[in-house]
Formats: structure tokens, C-alpha cells, sequence
């Protein structure tokens, strides 16, 4: 299976802080990475797909980037709204499997 | 709109039974790829099974194998998980989940609210 190491496991921003959430890939997944947030009591909803692309409504301070198999959520401008959890997921080989997530708290 | 209404979860004992249910409206769910996911307590996500939209391919977590079967039934609109010979590290939240795959997006583009499966003695 391929191993998603997710980092930091938490952090503490303020609103309007910019922070960054990385993924790593244990082999390639060319862009087959998914990005989801989860607030306390929800189920994740898909917040970006194929490394880079917003889905419908999702705020552009919400960006994604890829170097290799090193993925990144950048966060421009925390907003109240965006203290939850994050998780990565590849999805070029079955199983899908997703990093251990990123907790965003306020500081 | 797409919908996902999670049921079955509960208390169970180690080594007891239980099956999940998921019924979805919104969309055609012979259409689609289905998985379960499910988050214990405090940690992350891990989807337990999967079933392609034509039914051949049904893939699951290797904690999973040979305890957990997949199932559908597209008349009723609903996905199922039966679980068997529960452990207590099956303990979580189980999520049913639609896979986008099929519609050119290789994501999990709608989850239910979840369901609680408890296994203790």
C-alpha cells in the first residue's frame, strides 16, 4: 500500500496567519492527491482534488501544490471558519489511503 | 441532492456481528464506485472496502479481510457492510462514501453523516 506521511500532526495559527499543511508520498502518485477537512463532529468534505484543483465553493485562499511526491496546502488568511482538521489522500492505487491528518487550532 | 444516510452501528460484543446500512438518493448508485471509511477514535481515516460500480471488484483493508463483505443492492438504493467477528479496534465511526471516479474525479466527493460502531466487553 502506499504510505501517506502527513506533517505537522497539529498546529496553532491565528486569523490571517498563512499556514502550510505537507503530504508525502511513498512512491509516485503522479497527481492523484486529494485534500479534505474535517470539522469536530462532520464528516470530511473534499475540499481539493488532483493536487491542485478547488472544488465548487471552496474559498481561493485554499491552494494546493505538488514538488514530486511532496504535496502542500497553504492556507492564505486563516479564516475562524478554517481551524478543523485536514487530511491528505492518494488516490492513484487502490487501496486509497489517506495521512494521519493535521489539526489546526487556534493559537 | 446527493444524499448519504448512514444506520446499523451500535454496541457489539468481540467476536459479535454487525451490518451496516446505507441508503443514497440523489444520484444512481449502480453508477457509481461505493467504499466505507471509518476514523477510530482520535486518529485518522481508513477505508475498509470498496465495490466498483459494475459489482466485480470489491477491495478491502487487510483489517478487514475475511471479516467485512461489501454489498449493494441498486433497487433499494443501498449499500451494506457486514461485519463479522468484530474486534475491539474496529471501534469508529464507519462513513459511507461515494467515489467520484467514475465521473472523472478520483475522489470521495460525498460522505454520510457516519454511523458509531462500539465493540466492547
Amino acid at each position: 500500500d502506499i504510505q501517506m506521511t502527513q506533517s505537522p500532526s497539529s498546529l496553532s495559527a491565528s486569523v490571517g496567519d498563512t499556514v502550510t499543511i505537507t503530504c508525502r508520498a511513498s512512491e509516485t502518485i503522479r497527481n492523484y492527491l486529494n485534500w479534505y477537512q474535517q470539522k469536530p463532529g462532520k464528516a470530511p468534505t473534499l475540499l481539493i482534488s488532483a493536487g491542485s484543483s478547488l472544488q465548487s465553493g471552496v474559498p481561493s485562499r485554499f491552494s494546493g501544490s505538488r514538488s514530486g511526491t511532496d504535496f502542500t496546502l497553504t492556507i492564505s488568511g486563516l479564516q475562524a471558519e478554517d481551524f478543523a482538521t485536514y487530511h491528505c489522500q492518494q488516490s492513484h492505487r487502490i487501496p486509497w489511503t489517506f495521512g494521519q491528518g493535521t489539526k489546526i487550532d487556534i493559537k | 441532492e446527493v444524499q448519504l444516510v448512514e444506520s446499523g452501528g451500535g454496541l457489539a460484543q468481540p467476536g459479535g456481528s454487525l451490518r451496516l446500512s446505507c441508503e443514497v438518493s440523489g444520484f444512481t448508485v449502480r453508477t457509481f464506485e461505493m467504499s466505507w471509511v471509518r476514523q477510530a477514535p482520535g486518529k485518522g481515516l481508513e477505508c475498509v472496502a470498496s465495490i466498483s460500480f459494475s459489482d466485480t471488484d470489491v477491495h478491502y483493508a487487510d483489517s478487514a479481510k475475511g471479516r467485512f463483505a461489501i454489498s449493494r443492492d441498486n433497487d433499494r438504493k443501498s449499500l451494506y457492510l457486514q461485519m463479522n467477528s468484530l474486534r475491539l479496534e474496529d471501534t469508529a465511526i464507519y462513513y459511507c462514501v461515494r467515489n467520484a471516479a467514475a465521473s472523472g474525479l478520483a475522489a470521495f466527493d460525498f460522505w454520510g453523516q457516519g454511523t458509531v460502531v462500539s465493540v466492547s466487553s
